[in-house]
């Protein structure tokens, strides 16, 4: 079974609308935690936001908010008020087991559209 | 800290040469990961090292791919003989071993296999 799930492969959004980005995951840890990246068209992977398993509360940073469902097993990212430089391939990954190894998803591409 | 540090950024090389790709890991990380990134397969976990030790080898495609890390400052990837199948970027990236710290990424290196 995969261990993290990224239906979308791509998305549009008009600029300054927010959008949702889905990920679901699998593990049968208590203890694990959730991350998304940014990774532009320049190729770098930029982190943007964590959430931890025993959080209770959703995760924010900026723009940026996990929405975080742990009996779902998801993690979305919302984006607020989209920005032409949000365009971007997202990716979701999950960090657990006894070695706290990652796992990524197959990532979505969002468009951002003036 | 500079980052994680990944060389040579580029790499060119024909078909049945030895290719070897370097990184030097956040001062202080204790894992460090080898990911190959390409269209077709998306973001793919080759290695994994916990404390300098591979922890899970099971993402390396084939006996034609190595993966070192002599020290806790330096890890390499090696691919001999090279085939053009091999042509994708590959990261570095490295973080503390807990489940709730990212992965710092390397800028890349973008191998070619002619």
């Amino acid at each position: 079974a995969q261990k993290i799930t990224q239906t979308q492969p791509g998305m549009f959004v008009q600029e300054k609308e927010a959008v949702t980005l889905d990920c679901t995951y699998d593990t049968s840890d208590q203890s694990y935690g959730l991350f998304w990246y940014k990774q532009p068209s320049s190729g770098e992977m930029i982190f943007l936001i964590y959430q931890g398993s025993y959080d209770e509360q959703n995760a924010t940073e900026g723009r940026y908010s996990l929405n975080f469902q742990k009996a779902r097993k998801s993690a979305n990212l919302v984006i607020s008020a989209s920005q032409l430089g949000d365009s971007a391939m997202y990716f979701c990954a999950m960090r657990e087991g006894n070695f706290n190894k990652f796992y990524f998803g197959s990532g979505t591409k969002l468009n951002v559209k003036p | 800290d500079a980052g994680v540090i990944q060389s040579p950024r580029h790499e060119v090389t024909e078909m049945g040469q030895e290719v070897t790709l370097r990184c030097k890991p956040i001062s202080g990380h204790n894992s460090l990961f080898w990911y190959r990134q390409t269209m077709m397969r998306g973001l793919e976990l080759l290695i994994y090292f916990n404390n300098n030790v591979p922890i899970d080898d099971s993402g390396m495609p084939e006996d034609r791919f190595s993966a070192k890390m002599p020290n806790a400052s330096f890890s390499t990837l090696k691919i001999q003989p090279s085939e053009p199948r091999d042509s994708a970027v590959y990261f570095c990236a490295s973080s503390f071993g807990t489940a709730g710290t990212e992965a710092f990424f390397g800028q890349g290196t973008r191998l070619t296999v002619v």
